[in-house]
């Protein structure tokens, strides 16, 4: 079965970039997305088709996907982007998430 | 506003059944495959189901294929998720999401998620 991969935790100072990595074969030649999670909160889509953000998702969320990894960059970090993020993409009829990376900002 | 709501979360014995129902509003819910996630205590988010926007096709990860059945009445806005022969590793908190389309478009939104406990 198809697996992403992502790095259990990234640490980053505020006001510095973050940039979170999503491995799986191929990966580029699928879509990949990136949801963010709060604790206690719901997930929430900050990037969809490789680069895109959803409305409401604030411009220093960016991404992209080449080859077997996608990543999510966060330009200008602060505090309240300290959550966990995952990567999701399509294998066929099914859905797969990488098994997440804690964003802590010190 | 666009909005999923689930319910039908419970504590059940091992091998047990339990019906989750997700309420749909604020977007016409028969134009929007659906799909269920789920999320053991302190792990990551497990893909469980997905059906399309009329029913027509479901398909399901392989640790509740044949144990768990994804349907929807687009008629009462709501999505389901039927759990038979429950086990201690399907506790989990689920959440219906919303599939935007074609394969690239993302979940979104989510709802609040319901918390299935299965144990003794």
């Amino acid at each position: 079965s198809y697996e992403l991969t992502q790095p259990p935790s990234v640490s980053v100072s505020p006001g510095q970039t973050a940039s979170i990595t999503c491995s799986g074969d191929k990966l580029g030649d699928k879509n990949a997305c990136w949801y963010q999670q709060k604790p206690g909160q719901s997930p929430v889509l900050v990037i969809y088709e490789e680069s895109k953000r959803p409305s409401g998702i604030p411009e220093r969320f960016s991404g992209s996907n080449s080859g077997n990894t996608a990543t999510l960059t966060i330009s200008g970090t602060q505090a309240m982007d300290e959550a966990d993020y995952y990567c999701q993409a399509w294998d066929s009829s099914t859905v797969v998430f990488g098994g997440g990376t804690k964003l802590t900002v010190l | 506003e666009v909005q999923l709501l689930e319910s039908g979360g419970d504590l059940v014995q091992p091998g047990g059944s339990l019906r989750l129902s997700c309420a749909a509003s604020g977007f016409t819910f028969s134009s929007y495959a659906m799909s269920w996630v789920r999320q053991a205590p302190e792990k990551g988010l497990e893909w469980v189901s997905v059906i399309s926007n009329n029913g027509g096709r479901t398909y399901y990860a392989d640790p509740v294929k044949g144990r768990f059945t994804i349907s929807r009445d687009n008629s009462k806005n709501t999505l389901y998720l039927q759990m038979n022969s429950l086990r201690a590793e399907d506790t989990a908190v689920y959440y219906c999401a919303r599939d935007r389309g074609g394969r690239s478009l993302g979940f979104d939104p989510w709802g609040q998620g319901t918390l299935v406990t299965v144990s003794s």
